[in-house]
């Protein structure tokens, strides 16, 4: 199975700041990958698919970029609500993989 | 407007088998390139994909989980049911279903069930 690994697992970060997470998977994935956000005692929401395609209603400050086996996903301008988890996800292989996520906390 | 919904048993003792449902609303798994997959989330850690069927009725499973899992679909009742033989305290966790449509992986979800294994 293809290993998704994200980095950091966790950090903090203030509100207005620019924050990027990292993914990198274990052999080339071409542009098969998503992000997934994931707020406490929710399933995880489509945010980015195809490594850079915002999915309908999802606000411009979050983008993605990346093919083959690096990927990363950029919040511009940190608002309250996007303190979360976030997951990658890989769909090359119908075994699809998730990434162990990154957990975006308040500073 | 999709939505789906799963629903089966809170509590299941080890060794026994655990039968869960997605019933769904807003399209049909009989259009060609619908799929629907479970994924379940063991508390504090991350998502694991389980299992998927599409709309030929083709089916997918976890490598490492396949010889406990079978999914099906009754097209007719829109819903899908994924069953877990031989379940142990380690397969606690929130299980999802979700839809995979025209953007090629899972853009919606259930709320998720919380299943716990114990005695």
């Amino acid at each position: 199975a293809i290993r998704m690994t994200q980095s950091p697992s966790s950090f903090s970060a203030s509100t207005g700041d620019r924050v990027t997470i990292t993914c990198r998977a274990s052999q080339g994935i071409s542009s098969y990958l998503a992000w997934y956000q994931q707020k406490p005692g929710k399933a995880p929401k489509l945010l980015i698919y195809a490594a850079s395609t915002l999915q309908s209603g999802v606000p411009s400050r979050f983008s993605g970029s990346g093919s083959g086996t690096d990927f990363t996903l950029t919040i511009s301008c940190l608002q309250s609500e996007d303190f979360a988890t976030y997951y990658c996800q890989q769909y090359y292989s119908y075994l699809y993989t998730f990434g162990q996520g990154t957990k975006l906390e308040i500073k | 407007q999709v939505t789906l919904r799963e629903s089966g048993p809170a509590l299941v003792k080890p060794t026994q088998t655990l039968t869960l449902t997605c019933t769904f609303s807003g399209f049909s798994l009989s259009t060609s390139g619908m799929c629907v997959s479970w994924i379940r989330q063991p508390p504090g850690k991350a998502l694991e994909w389980l299992a998927l069927i599409d709309w030929d009725d083709d089916k997918y499973y976890s490598t490492s989980l396949k010889t406990r899992l079978t999914i099906s679909k009754d097209t007719s009742k829109n819903q899908v049911v994924l069953t877990m033989t031989n379940m142990d305290p380690v397969d606690t966790a929130t299980y999802y279903c979700a839809r995979k449509g025209p953007t090629g992986t899972f853009d919606y979800w259930g709320q998720g069930t919380l299943v716990t294994v114990s005695s």
